[in-house]
């Protein structure tokens, strides 16, 4: 069973370019959530989305930034117009549709994550 | 504001001892209390995780301690290995329904063990 996949694995955009990062979770597994890491920090939460629904953006910036887990295909964390503070490693994780039997199944499993460097 | 304090920030202990890495939160909802483990360049690995109805877990090298009371845990690493060199973060969660939410992380603890 393939873990979480993340591409591109690395980054490097200039700025006012935008940077699209996909996610694809493991198999059956119905919920993505994106955090994002920065040097020398814990992670930050961004978004929760269940298929074709944004559960909890409470974490994303207002401008700038969005994502998608569409019916189809993965999940796309999009940022436009990026500027330097917006280097950093974004994970994607995800989770099981939930009520499983066995303990940590409802857990979030992480993917490698994108390192994006914007010049 | 920080939701899950974690301390040290650093550790470094010698190969064959005990390394305890502490956190505390304040939210008493929280009900999901995991540690992952991260190696440069990589993503954080689920390392052990505690439900709130027990006080200690216990996975081979690696146990949880967990006071409700005092909303802390903490992580015990016995017979620590250079292998276990590596950033530790706690966090927790809420599990709605029977999904778990977003998880607030610690600040993250950078282990070095010596050999």
């Amino acid at each position: 069973n393939a873990g979480v996949m993340q591409n591109p694995r690395h980054l490097v955009r200039r700025r006012g370019q935008e940077a699209r990062l996909r996610c694809s979770p493991m198999k059956g597994h119905s919920h993505v959530y994106w955090y994002r890491q920065l040097p020398e920090e814990g992670l930050k939460f961004m978004v929760y989305l269940q298929k074709e629904n944004i559960i909890d953006e409470s974490g994303m910036p207002k401008e700038r930034f969005s994502a998608e887990f569409p019916k189809e295909g993965p999940s796309i964390l999009r940022i436009q117009q990026v500027v330097r503070g917006d280097s950093a490693a974004y994970f994607c994780a995800s989770s099981p549709p939930g009520g499983r039997k066995r303990e940590y199944e409802d857990t979030q499993y992480f993917g490698p994550g994108t390192r994006l460097t914007v010049l | 504001q920080q939701q899950v304090k974690q301390s040290p920030q650093s550790l470094i202990v010698q190969k064959g001892g005990i390394s305890i890495i502490n956190c505390a939160y304040e939210n008493t909802a929280f009900d999901y209390f995991p540690w992952y483990q991260q190696f440069p360049g990589k993503g954080p690995a689920l390392l052990i995780a505690i439900r709130p109805d027990v006080s200690e877990k216990k996975e081979g090298r690696f146990t949880i301690s967990f006071n409700k009371s005092a909303k802390q845990f903490s992580l015990h690493i016995m017979d620590s290995q250079p292998g276990d060199s590596a950033t530790y973060f706690c966090a927790a969660s809420i599990f709605r329904g029977s999904t778990l939410g977003r998880l607030y992380f610690g600040r993250g603890t950078q282990l070095t063990v010596w050999p």
